[in-house]
């Protein structure tokens, strides 16, 4: 069946260092690829999304491109903030209409 | 986009007892989730709310234990039936409006059982 596989956290990094979240897929077609944030004590909230192989996802500074020779969507920002501090999932919603979410990974911004 | 409300935002409940969580968007939507995130766990999707008629469950999810109902596309409760401490952990409705594109959350609600 589908899933997605993230790398595991927690990721700690300075302010204004780079960030990159490994994310790998496994679906078949052609799956709609997300990520999600999920805030100190709040819900999930869609940071970024690409919908078919080559696009480019972006929001807030955060970039992901939908790469399905390596079935990957990777998560990347070139200079994060102490306020970038929250969990990360990648997702993926396949043929069954249904999100398959990754284990999610901590990103710990410090001044 | 929508915008979902979710209520209670937290309890603390005995167990043995149950808990309905209510789940409201401000428009209508095709398709409501509900999901459970465990402690420092992902999320896992427990059914699929259907407009007039019954919820399609997960595996390793049942009707008794998780009643659902959608009386329309607006609105969706969740009850929590028969708690024991393990079923402490945030549930969170989602919606979308078309299948197999982005779904958006709300809030979640934080139960505790003890």
């Amino acid at each position: 069946g589908d899933s997605v596989t993230q790398m595991e956290g927690p990721v700690t990094l300075s302010e204004e260092a780079c960030l990159t979240i490994n994310c790998t897929y496994t679906a078949t077609g052609y799956p709609s690829l997300f990520w999600y944030v999920q805030y100190p004590g709040e819900g999930l909230q869609l940071l970024l999304k690409a919908t078919k192989a080559d696009d480019k996802g972006s929001n807030k500074g955060f970039e992901a491109t939908y790469r399905k020779e390596t079935t990957s969507f990777h998560l990347e920002k070139g200079s994060v903030q102490v306020s970038d501090s929250a969990v990360y999932f990648c997702a993926l919603n396949g043929n069954t209409g249904k999100l398959i979410f990754g284990q999610g990974t901590t990103l710990q911004v410090k001044p | 986009s929508a915008v979902i409300s979710q209520k209670p935002s937290r309890d603390i409940c005995q167990r043995g007892t149950s808990l309905t969580i209510q789940c409201q968007v401000d428009s209508q939507v095709t398709m409501m989730f509900w999901y459970r995130q465990q402690p420092g766990q992902s999320l896992t999707l427990i059914a699929t709310a259907n407009q007039g008629s019954e919820a399609t469950y997960e595996s390793g999810f049942v009707i008794d234990k998780f009643p659902i109902s959608r009386p329309n596309l607006t609105f969706s409760t969740l009850t929590v039936s028969n708690m024991s401490p393990e079923d402490s952990s945030i549930y969170l409705c989602s919606v979308s409006r078309i299948a197999g594109y982005e779904q958006y959350f709300g809030p979640g609600t934080r139960l505790t059982v003890t």
